[in-house]
């Protein structure tokens, strides 16, 4: 069925850049999503990307789709310690329902 | 402001109760989502509405029941049956029923049991 998978942990230095990678399965995604959730909240859309694109830049964010390996990643530049939290990947399955992944957990370290 | 609100942010359960989590949105969305999140998942799909007066089962329904009555409202009941309810609720909308339509959240709802 319908899968999307992130790596579960990933800890940077402040002020360097954070990669975030997420795979699919279902190419008929027509759109594909990173959400953020900070602790004890709910999600926050950060930005996404329209599936006939490579890529998106958004001030420190930059999304990048490689449709061919089904793979798609989130960069971002600068990184804060506001930025510690969980990201999510989702994509649209053939049923028209998002599918999320496990999310990535963010540290930050100063 | 737009968004969604959900109420209450804690809620505590005894056994044998129905519980019901609320949900309201004022931006004018079609679509109305209930998501179940547990430690270290994703999140999982419990009931999904498209518009008002209808509603389908999503991946985990069995326990669970809703209602959509209103545009701007969706609650979800947790029922007796429903043995294993402690988790995060998170409720969401989008203008369109569909993955192509980014989909809103609320601040969700903490189930426990007593």
């Amino acid at each position: 069925g319908e899968d999307v998978e992130q790596s579960l942990f990933l800890s940077v230095r402040e002020g360097d850049s954070s990669v975030i990678n997420c795979t699919y399965t279902d190419s008929s995604s027509t759109y594909l999503y990173w959400y953020k959730q900070e602790p004890g909240a709910g999600l926050q859309l950060l930005t996404y990307i329209f599936s006939n694109m490579d890529m998106k830049q958004d001030q420190r964010l930059t999304v990048l789709l490689n449709k061919k390996d089904k793979h798609l990643s989130l960069r971002i530049a600068d990184t804060q310690t506001g930025d510690s939290a969980i990201y999510f990947c989702a994509g649209g399955g053939n049923t028209g329902k998002l599918i999320f992944g496990q999310g990535t957990t963010l540290q930050v370290k100063p | 402001d737009g968004g969604i609100t959900q109420s209450p942010k804690y809620l505590f359960r005894k056994e044998g109760q129905n519980v019901t989590l609320s949900c309201e949105q004022n931006l004018n969305h079609d679509a109305m989502y209930w998501y179940r999140q547990d430690p270290g998942q994703g999140l999982r799909l419990i009931y999904y509405s498209q518009i008002v007066n209808d509603f389908q089962k999503g991946d985990i329904a069995e326990g669970y029941s809703v209602s959509r009555e209103k545009k701007e409202s969706f609650p979800l009941t947790v029922t007796s049956a429903q043995k294993n309810p402690t988790a995060f609720y998170l409720c969401a909308s989008s203008m369109g029923g569909f993955s192509n339509q980014p989909q809103h959240f609320g601040d969700g709802t903490r189930l426990s049991i007593l």
